[in-house]
């Protein structure tokens, strides 16, 4: 894998569905992932910082895991609600601070 | 507090005009960066400032684009002699480490 990639481009939940994406990434010459939320017209909110392979965050309903061997992370939402409805991008740290990112999975959560 | 504020928001221009674009960083935040995502693409990364050192100007596209920042605050990115290609949303992020921070973004579309 040479760039950052994330899957599924889009997703449709209904109100209280658990889902999850997946970002993968170059696994050599890691420094970091980071997961941003960017809702429409808002400015892109950083989710979690993850640098240690096997990390775990949690921040309420959404978590993130991180496998830096294999070049994968995955971003889960428990009991998605129409709040939560927004791009969900992976970015990798590059080596002089720039991100890297995926074109980001776009959440639709239904009422 | 105050996050980073981007002006203007919109900004419509012809083929071949010459743009400015402002970025107000977070007041003491050393580093600041600009990206762009273009329509279908994830955020790429363009120049990025880091206190007083050579900004890393490896993302720039093309001789048209530059940046400056002034005193170590406020930036501005120039695209000269704009081309349809150049549509995009330009962010600018800023920080002292990780997290960046985002603004809400200049859309620019040229016609």
């Amino acid at each position: 894998i040479l760039n950052v990639e994330q899957s599924p481009q889009s997703l449709h939940v209904q109100e209280g569905d658990s889902t999850n994406f997946t970002c993968s990434f170059p696994s050599s010459n890691f420094y970091a992932l980071h997961w941003y939320r960017w809702e429409t017209a808002k400015s892109p909110e950083a989710l979690f910082v993850m640098t240690l392979n096997g990390d775990e965050k949690k921040k309420g309903r959404i978590s993130a895991t991180l496998n830096t061997k294999e070049g994968y992370s995955y971003l889960y939402i428990k009991g998605s609600q129409p709040e939560d409805s927004a791009t969900y991008l992976c970015a990798r740290g590059g080596s002089q601070g720039n991100l890297i990112f995926g074109k980001g999975t776009k959440l639709s959560v239904k009422p | 507090g105050a996050g980073v504020s981007q002006s203007p928001s919109n900004k419509v221009t012809e083929k071949g005009k010459d743009v400015e674009l402002r970025c107000d960083p977070i007041s003491g935040h050393t580093a600041l960066y600009w990206y762009r995502q273009s329509l279908g693409q994830g955020l790429e990364f363009l120049i990025y400032f880091q206190g007083n050192s050579a900004p890393d100007k490896s993302g720039l596209p093309s001789d048209r684009f530059s940046a400056e920042r002034t005193g170590g605050s406020v930036s501005t990115l120039t695209i000269q002699r704009t081309q349809q290609e150049d549509s995009a949303v330009y962010l600018c992020a800023s920080s002292t480490g990780t997290p960046q921070y985002f603004g809400p973004g200049t859309r620019l579309l040229v016609l």
